[in-house]
């Protein structure tokens, strides 16, 4: 079936740094891929997005592109602020019509420090 | 516009007793999702609903969960009798599609 790998956490991070979180997947067909970010508190709420291979899913400063080749949907942004600390999750589409779902991976915990 | 709702946002119960979570999804959205949320792991569909009808519930444990979701809007998810790992975080979700899913704050549960 359907699956999604993360990189594992916690990722500390000092302000203004690079930051790369690995997303791979295991999938059938051409699923759609997903960032989705938990703020401390908070629910989970959709970062970006991108539905074909090559897409670039796009917002607040992240970016993640949909490579079909390296099966991967990997999450950068450029500069990082200490309001993004929270929990990543990278999730895929599964089936179809009634068994359509999102595939979870485990989640990435950011920390940025001031 | 109002996001998901959900209540109580903290439970503490001891095993064997029932609990019930409730849920008020997106006005509109006729998608609406339960999930459970262990520490340290990403969401679990426990069932997913289109209006009234449940599509999916593979993944509820139907000997002691059960939901259900009168009139397409509001959802109710209960356990009768909890057991201590249930202890985990209870999310609801609504949806107009799969491609984007609005999720509430959450309820804390503690089995004890």
């Amino acid at each position: 079936g359907n699956s999604v790998t993360q990189m594992e956490g916690p990722v500390t991070l000092s302000e203004e740094a690079f930051l790369t979180i690995n997303c791979t997947y295991t999938a059938t067909g051409y699923p759609s891929l997903f960032w989705y970010v938990q703020y401390p508190g908070e629910g989970l709420q959709l970062l970006l997005k991108a539905t074909k291979a090559d897409d670039k899913g796009s917002n607040k400063g992240f970016e993640a592109t949909y490579r079909k080749e390296t099966t991967s949907f990997h999450l950068e942004k450029g500069s990082v602020q200490v309001s993004d600390s929270a929990v990543y999750f990278c999730a895929l589409t599964s089936g179809g019509g009634n068994n359509r779902k999102l595939i979870w991976g485990l989640g990435t915990s950011l920390a940025v420090n001031p | 516009e109002a996001g998901v709702v959900q209540s109580p946002r903290y439970k503490i119960i001891e095993k064997k007793q029932p609990v019930a979570f409730w849920c008020n999804p997106i006005s509109g959205h006729n998608t609406l999702y339960w999930y459970r949320q262990n520490l340290g792991q990403g969401p679990e569909l426990l069932i997913r609903y289109e209006n009234e009808e449940a599509v999916d519930d593979s993944q509820l444990p139907k000997d002691r969960f059960s939901a259900e979701r009168l009139k397409g809007v509001d959802s109710t998810l209960k356990i009768q009798p909890a057991e201590l790992g249930d202890s985990a975080v209870y999310l609801c979700a609504s949806s107009l599609s799969v491609y984007e899913q609005f999720f509430g704050p959450g309820t804390r549960l503690t089995v004890l």
